[in-house]
């Protein structure tokens, strides 16, 4: 199984200032073949099930506001929030679809400094 | 706009079978573009995929290994619904269980929409 490992466990920022989550899959999850990452991150608010922001390492979701982007390729990725509003807080999953059992980091969780 | 509607009981003793349905609205379950799948997620745990049923000319099933030998995912074609299975739950089993579609059309399998979610509880 890929065992997906996510950094910070958590991280309070200010508002309007920005948020960095780091996920890193324990082999490549980059197909070569056709040169994609195949690697989602979700958002996830209390009582809410997960909402697909970003999937293939970069592409944002019809909807999801351009301050969210997904960087890295291989093994190391990023999802950033370059200018946090209140309603980001929530917590952050990366997922890997490369292969079966499809597995998930074990969140991030953001906060409002 | 596709929506999965979950059911389903959430309180259990142990020993005893699991099972939640997932009611599809706006697709197909024998959408040969889609895959039909459950996640739980525990704070033990967290999110862990189960499983999927997925119709490619047959049926077909693929399970997680954690599961493997107590999990029956299945196909409703006449309600368009899938169903979970789970035999013989512990309180291990205590999750919230998601249903979720993966549009594999796109090349992908990331999930999207999800279920409302279900609580279930394994209790003596």
């Amino acid at each position: 199984d890929i065992v997906m490992t996510q950094s910070p466990d958590s991280l309070a920022v200010s508002l309007g200032g920005r948020a960095t989550i780091n996920c890193k899959s324990s082999q490549s999850v980059l197909y070569s073949s056709n040169n994609k990452n195949y690697l989602a991150w979700y958002q996830q608010k209390p009582g809410q099930p997960p909402k697909v922001l970003i999937y293939w390492a970069s592409t944002r979701e019809s909807g999801v506001p351009d301050r969210f982007s997904g960087s890295g390729s291989g093994t190391d990725f990023t999802l950033t929030i370059s200018s946090l509003q209140a309603e980001d807080v929530a917590v952050y999953y990366c997922q890997q679809y490369y292969s079966t059992p499809f597995t998930f980091g074990p969140g991030t969780k953001v906060d409002i400094k | 706009q596709v929506q999965l509607q979950q059911s389903g009981p959430g309180l259990m003793k142990p020993s005893q079978t699991l099972s939640l349905t997932c009611a599809i609205s706006g697709d197909s379950v024998s959408n040969n573009g889609a895959t039909w799948n459950w996640i739980r997620q525990s704070p033990s745990r967290g999110l862990e995929w189960l499983g999927r049923t997925y119709y490619r000319s047959k049926w077909y099933n693929d399970y997680a290994v954690s599961v493997k030998s107590r999990i029956t995912i299945n196909p409703d074609t006449s309600e368009n619904q899938f169903s979970l299975q789970l035999n013989s739950v512990t309180p291990e089993d205590t999750a919230v269980y998601y249903c979720a579609r993966a549009l594999t059309s796109t090349g992908g399998n990331w999930f999207d929409p999800w279920g409302q979610g279900t609580l279930v509880t394994v209790s003596s």
